[in-house]
């Protein structure tokens, strides 16, 4: 069972919809999550961080964070075409000097 | 700017040929770490390092070298690269992480084909 895993998509949402992107993971003493963006040949670059239970909010993006059930999710409000990307999940877990990633959702934004 | 640089960004080699892809932050980060990144797999930890002359493997380190003379660089070795090294590699770096806040920061990654 891989550590932090991803639905790989792709996933086709409309304009102006919302996109929910969504990620398990399996070390349950994991502390801090992150959602990276990554276009296509170019780095990952992060857009949200999440430690706590609940909702964390940031502009059109909101995170969530569900550690009895393991689970984090990314909601996209009014999706636009430059949100069409590969999506990673990364947890940092039991050990402070690695953080885990999925292997990513890519995401599809039609116009 | 604050960043993490690879050089080169782009390399074609053939097989057996030493290589070094070098990666260097001025962030004055501890935490400097290298990915590989396959199509289907996700990014894998190859090595990473805590700090100067600090250095552990990562899940896939087999194939490859890194050293940490300096706080800011952290290049990564192939000593006879094969043609299943070919992969876009990343160097990502951070302050160690201890805080929750602490992430890291990716370079803009390094495109190698061994033929």
């Amino acid at each position: 069972q891989k550590e932090v895993e991803q639905n790989s998509g792709p996933l086709s949402v409309p304009e102006g919809a919302i996109a929910s992107l969504n990620c398990t993971y399996s070390d349950r003493v994991s502390q801090s999550f992150f959602w990276y963006r990554q276009y296509s040949g170019k780095s990952p670059e992060l857009i949200m961080s999440i430690y706590s239970n609940g909702d964390k909010e940031d502009g059109r993006f909101t995170a969530q964070l569900n550690k009895a059930s393991q689970y984090v999710s990314l909601l996209i409000r009014d999706s636009q075409p430059s949100d069409s990307a590969t999506y990673l999940c990364a947890s940092r877990g039991s050990s402070a000097s690695k953080i885990i990633f999925g292997s990513g959702t890519r995401l599809s934004i039609r116009p | 700017e604050a960043q993490v640089t690879q050089n080169p960004r782009y390399l074609i080699t053939v097989t057996g040929k030493k290589l070094t892809v070098t990666c260097s932050q001025n962030m004055n980060h501890e935490y400097m770490s290298w990915y590989r990144q396959d199509p289907g797999l996700g990014l894998r930890q190859i090595y990473y390092s805590m700090n100067v002359e600090v250095t552990d493997k990562g899940d896939v380190p087999e194939g490859y070298k890194v050293s940490r003379k300096e706080k800011r660089n952290f290049p990564l070795i192939l000593e006879s690269p094969s043609p299943n090294q070919t992969s876009l590699y990343f160097c990502a770096s951070s302050f160690l992480l201890q805080k929750s806040t602490d992430t890291q920061y990716f370079g803009p990654g390094t495109r190698l084909t061994v033929l």
